[in-house]
């Protein structure tokens, strides 16, 4: 079945610091696949998605690009921000357009 | 305009007792989706609507969980007899889509259940 495997956290960083989270998924097709953020206290947004293989899905300073050949897909950050520091999810779109999500990445980012 | 709201935000309730959590969706949103977050873990599929019909109750752990959406519109998820395993966030999420689309899914703030 459908599923997607990302890094353990927590991940804690220095502000500027590049930051990577992995994302590998397991999949029939090529299904859509999401980043979605968690801030403290607030509930699930979207950060960015890709709809099909080599798209590249970008938002506030964060990329993916979608992998087919690796099955990834990997977030990644130039230089984070103590206001980045979140729960991180990889999701992909099952067949009836439910989500399947990740067990999430904790970053902590620190001044 | 107003986001995807869910009711109460927070449930404590004893073992065995019955629960009902709501969810109003975004205003045109014609589907709509339960998910149950688990403690550290991430948010996992229980049911799908599509206006008021439920197209996909795969997820639902047991026959004691129950949901409807009887005009389309609010959505409630029943727990019958609750156990401690229930306890985890309730998320709604509402979407555009009238099939399995590309539309984003807008999550509510979710309902922290503890059973205890």
């Amino acid at each position: 079945g459908n599923s997607v495997t990302q890094m353990e956290g927590p991940v804690t960083l220095s502000e500027e610091a590049f930051l990577t989270i992995n994302c590998t998924y397991t999949a029939t097709g090529y299904p859509s696949l999401f980043w979605y953020v968690q801030y403290p206290g607030e509930g699930l947004q979207l950060l960015l998605k890709a709809t099909k293989a080599d798209d590249k899905g970008s938002n506030k300073g964060f990329e993916a690009t979608y992998r087919k050949e690796t099955t990834s897909f990997h977030l990644e950050k130039g230089s984070v921000q103590v206001s980045d520091s979140a729960v991180y999810f990889c999701a992909l779109r099952g067949s009836q357009g439910n989500l399947i999500f990740g067990k999430g990445t904790k970053l902590s980012v620190k001044p | 305009g107003a986001g995807v709201s869910q009711s109460p935000r927070y449930k404590v309730a004893k073992r065995g007792q019955d629960v009902a959590l709501r969810c109003d969706p975004i205003s045109g949103h014609v589907s709509l989706f339960w998910y149950q977050q688990a403690l550290g873990q991430g948010p996992e599929f229980l049911t799908y609507f599509q206006n008021e019909a439920q197209l996909d109750k795969s997820g639902l752990p047991s026959d004691r969980f129950f949901a409807e959406r009887p005009e389309g519109s609010v959505s409630t998820l029943k727990i019958q007899r609750t156990q401690q395993e229930d306890s985890a966030v309730y998320l709604c999420a509402s979407s555009l889509a009238r099939l399995a689309g590309e539309y984003e899914q807008y999550f509510g703030p979710g309902t922290r259940l503890t059973v205890t």
